[in-house]
């Protein structure tokens, strides 16, 4: 059971906009910041937003990240086929001695 | 900028097993450093963490007691000992850089392609 909370799917037609959602607590998501991360099978992770709603060089606008109380979310417009992938949003936990948690991670498929 | 995992394989329940991560392009003694897995059909689970110089360490709870991180700043390299293996530490596990000098300081920016563990009799 992930300590952040997901939806296992979401899914949207080229073009669309989706917003996937990841849900914590005051342990985690309250006090720190949330970070996302894109996952294609068979590469490696890649960081899409950090620190709530920063994009690193090279992701594209389309991509945007968004924190409230104990919830953060991260939006993607104008839908592209590459876009589909896994999802996951992921925040520093500062109960048991502190550790990084993850959310259960969402699956986009481009419909 | 580059992280690449090995040592992976198959291992028997209550074997031991030791990855490395080899780090090139970037200043590796500035920087956390974290090793995060992927179970078959799971999502990410993070490992263990350690900070710049050694000094401040962090495990996930399913494997404390039974795996050691350390880390190598004049060669470049991140090692992750995992003694008394389970089946359920069966996993594709991924080397990270964190973005900060400290363990909750920022996000992981640079992964691996990962190493495969296979905990299985």
């Amino acid at each position: 059971q992930s300590v952040l909370t997901q939806p296992p799917s979401a899914s949207g037609a080229p073009g669309q906009s989706v917003t996937i959602s990841c849900s914590g607590t005051s342990s985690n998501i309250v006090t720190n910041t949330v970070h996302w991360y894109q996952h294609l099978p068979g590469t490696a992770p890649k960081l899409l937003i950090y620190n709530n709603n920063q994009r690193p060089s090279g992701v594209p606008e389309r991509f945007s990240g968004s924190k409230s109380a104990t919830s953060a979310s991260l939006a993607i417009s104008g839908l592209q086929s590459e876009d589909e992938a896994y999802y996951y949003c992921s925040s520093w936990d500062d109960d048991l001695g502190g550790h990084w948690a993850f959310g259960g991670g969402t699956k986009l498929t481009v419909l | 900028v580059q992280l690449v995992e090995s040592g992976g394989g198959l291992v028997q329940p209550g074997r031991s097993l030791r990855l490395s991560c080899s780090a090139s392009g970037f200043a590796f003694d500035d920087y956390a450093m974290h090793w995060v897995r992927q179970a078959p059909g799971k999502g990410l689970e993070w490992v263990s963490g350690i900070i710049w110089n050694s000094i401040s360490i962090g495990y996930a709870d399913s494997v404390k007691g039974r795996f050691t991180i350390s880390r190598d700043n004049v060669k470049n390299a991140l090692y992750l000992q995992m003694n008394s293996l389970r089946p359920e530490d069966t996993a594709l596990y991924y080397c990270a850089k964190g973005w900060g000098a400290s363990l909750p300081s920022g996000a992981f920016d640079i992964w691996g392609l990962g190493t495969m563990v296979t905990v299985s009799s």
